[in-house]
């Protein structure tokens, strides 16, 4: 079964430093691939997606993410935090090894950001 | 402005007492679906929509039901809602790049 982990539910970054968060996804074809962000008291928005285009992706706020293939990854990058960026993120795969119209989500990493 | 929209936004019910959440979307998009929204467990997909008419199980469809009569508007049901579904819910509607609009949510109770 198609799946999505997370490593980390919280992670933890001094303002001005290095976002990094983690994606890993089991499918056997290349899926199709995103990240959203989660304010609270708020719904879902998407940072960005991975469509079987460009590897590097730019999405909002400064963040990208890259799909590699060999790793089955996706993981999300910022080069520096900022106080705004906490926040709760996801990562989630959808397309058709998913059931066509399934979208399946990790649980979640929670983005804390230190003065 | 393209939004999705849920009400309520927040339910205190008790057990056995059947409830509806609407979810209404003006995109014109076909796909449509529910999830709810648990601590450490991410969110799971309860039903979804590729059409009017024409529903599918998510991964816990169990104690819900939806229906499609309308392509903007996809509501959930819980017939006979137990503590177990106390959650946060959240409708989406899909665009055809497979990206998805989320409303604001709905925080349901049940007692």
């Amino acid at each position: 079964a198609q799946s999505v982990t997370q490593l980390g539910s919280h992670v933890s970054v001094s303002e001005g430093a290095l976002v990094l968060l983690r994606c890993n996804y089991s499918s056997s074809v290349p899926p199709y691939l995103f990240w959203y962000v989660q304010y609270p008291n708020q719904g879902l928005q998407l940072l960005l997606k991975y469509t079987s285009a460009a590897t590097l992706v730019k999405g909002i706020n400064g963040f990208e993410a890259e799909f590699k293939k060999s790793e089955t990854s996706f993981h999300l990058t910022k080069p520096s935090a900022h106080m705004s960026d906490a926040a709760e993120y996801f990562c989630a795969v959808s397309g058709q090894n998913t059931g066509g119209f399934k979208t399946i989500f990790g649980a979640g990493t929670r983005l804390f950001v230190k003065a | 402005e393209a939004q999705v929209t849920q009400n309520p936004r927040y339910l205190i019910t008790v057990t056995g007492k059947k409830l509806t959440v609407t979810c209404s979307q003006n995109m014109n998009h076909e796909y449509m679906s529910w999830y709810r929204q648990d601590p450490g467990l991410g969110l799971r997909q309860i039903y979804y929509s590729m059409n009017v008419e024409v529903t599918d199980k998510g991964d816990v469809p169990e104690g819900y039901k939806v229906s499609r009569k309308e392509k903007r508007n996809f509501p959930l049901i819980l017939e006979s809602p137990s503590p177990n579904q106390t959650s946060l819910y959240f409708c989406a509607s899909r665009d055809s790049s497979y990206e998805q609009y989320f409303g604001p949510g709905t925080r349901l109770t049940v007692t």
